[in-house]
């Protein structure tokens, strides 16, 4: 079956501690991306991939930090600087991000990040 | 300042009626329009999706309208089930930015269908 994975679904982070949110696809996706999603907000994107070996920051980039080595991997990395960490980070991957139509967006199942 | 806007934060209806949900949104540059549907702590899922070029697209029980004049659509659920009972999230796409066909999504609706 194809989709997307998330791991781990509830993650714990003490103050000062980077975490890593973990990504993975098997629908041959090109594009990838990362949102956080807040209480009575919208998805906010964080990051985005168009291409192996290649990212974007997105709208609340400050705090994250992302690789993509792999085509079907798209790691997150919440950093200490990162203030308000607590929050629900969904992953989704399109076949094109840059094509005419908006390309349907294809998401994970969420992991949700709680401060100690 | 959100340019996708769902001002309707909740919405309850019986079972058997019609569901509207409404969607504004203030770029004209948006081309594309998504609504998604999310249940409790699963990702959103696609339901339907309607290009600017149209104004009506449907499929099943779902129908979405696209007003572009207004900068409004809304999407219809007719007839309403217990299993409709999600938030539903309105997206809008175009090149607003760069190269990338930019989604904003906007802050959801929680639908309750009541049996």
């Amino acid at each position: 079956d194809g989709g997307i994975t998330q791991s781990p679904k509830y993650l714990f982070r003490k103050e000062g501690q980077n975490v890593t949110l973990s990504c993975e696809q098997n629908l041959n996706h090109d594009a990838m991306y990362w949102y956080r999603q807040d209480p009575g907000q919208g998805l906010r994107l964080i990051y985005y991939s168009q291409i192996v070996n290649d990212f974007q920051k997105g709208d609340i980039a400050e705090g994250y930090s992302v690789s993509r080595e792999k085509k079907e991997s798209f790691p997150l990395t919440v950093t200490s600087a990162q203030k308000n960490p607590t929050a629900f980070y969904l992953c989704a991957s399109s076949i094109d991000p840059a094509g005419s139509f908006g390309e349907t967006q294809y998401f994970g199942p969420g992991t949700r990040l709680l401060v100690l | 300042d959100q340019q996708v806007k769902q001002n309707s934060p909740s919405l309850s209806v019986q079972e058997g009626r019609i569901s509207i949900l409404n969607c504004d949104y203030t770029n004209s540059m948006f081309d594309y329009f998504l609504w998604y549907k999310k249940y409790p702590a699963e990702g959103p899922t696609f339901l339907i999706s309607i290009s600017s070029i149209k104004d009506k697209n449907e499929d099943g029980r779902f129908t979405v309208f696209l007003n572009k004049s207004a900068k409004h659509l809304s999407l219809h659920i007719v007839p309403s089930q217990p299993g409709d009972s999600a938030v539903y999230f309105c997206a809008a796409s175009g090149r607003v930015a760069t190269s990338y066909d930019k989604v904003i999504f906007g802050p959801g609706t929680s639908l309750s269908v009541i049996p």
